[in-house]
């Protein structure tokens, strides 16, 4: 068990549709990164924030967004979804903003009908 | 454009024999480098590390070596155990102004036989 949860485990939903994936950090990580693990794609970084703040950005769609609140906790929307949106969503958390190790969420898994 | 490759999809082994994965890299600013494994059904959990600086970490069973010229690093596992039957990700990054994005291979499925 790394510490960072993640919610819901799984999520079956519609094109055009809207959802929200969430992720707890480890207890004291101040970062958090979203990644996304599609069949033809791997494993992609998203997007990182740090103490609220977006630290940097990857291949994120403009139809994803993403926040860290207050507590640390952070939200990936995907908006208009589409088929090949269908992946595994990976959260990780880390102590500060460059330190090397990232500890992984065990993963959302969206399916998009 | 992938700048980390991973050219072997699985490897197998005879349990108590060393498991040698390999990674290919493309952009020379990467100048750190993780292995993360991977259970089904669970996040990809860190095993070990190198710094551009060194070229070989081990850690246990668990060696990574960097060669810089080559842009190629690998993974050695000795003895081989059959709990080490996972998805093996090599992941680079690069800089501090980069901030920690990780950029991954595409995996390496290891079956270690008993």
């Amino acid at each position: 068990d790394s510490g960072v949860t993640q919610t819901p485990k799984h999520l079956i939903t519609a094109t055009g549709q809207r959802v929200t994936l969430r992720c707890s950090p480890r207890s004291g990580d101040l970062s958090v990164y979203w990644y996304q693990q599609s069949l033809d794609q791997g494993l992609q970084f998203l997007i990182q924030y740090y103490n609220g703040e977006e630290r940097a950005k990857g291949n994120i769609l403009e139809r994803f967004s993403a926040q860290q609140f207050p507590d640390l906790h952070s939200e990936l929307n995907l908006s208009s979804l589409e088929l090949g949106d269908s992946a595994l969503y990976f959260c990780a958390s880390s102590v500060d903003p460059v330190y090397n190790e990232q500890f992984f969420g065990p993963g959302t898994r969206l399916t998009v009908l | 454009d992938q700048q980390v490759k991973q050219n072997s999809p699985s490897l197998s082994v005879q349990e108590g024999r060393i498991s040698i994965l390999n990674c290919d890299y493309t952009n020379s600013m990467f100048d750190y480098f993780l292995w993360y494994k991977k259970y089904p059904a669970e996040g990809p959990t860190f095993l070990i590390s190198i710094s551009s600086i060194k070229d070989k970490n081990e850690d246990g069973r668990f060696t990574v070596f960097l060669n810089k010229s080559a842009k190629h690093l690998s993974l050695h596992i000795v003895p081989s155990q059959p709990g080490d039957s996972a998805v093996y990700f090599c992941a680079a990054k690069r800089g501090y102004n980069a901030g920690n994005m990780l950029t991954f291979g595409g995996g390496t499925r290891l079956m270690v036989k008993p």
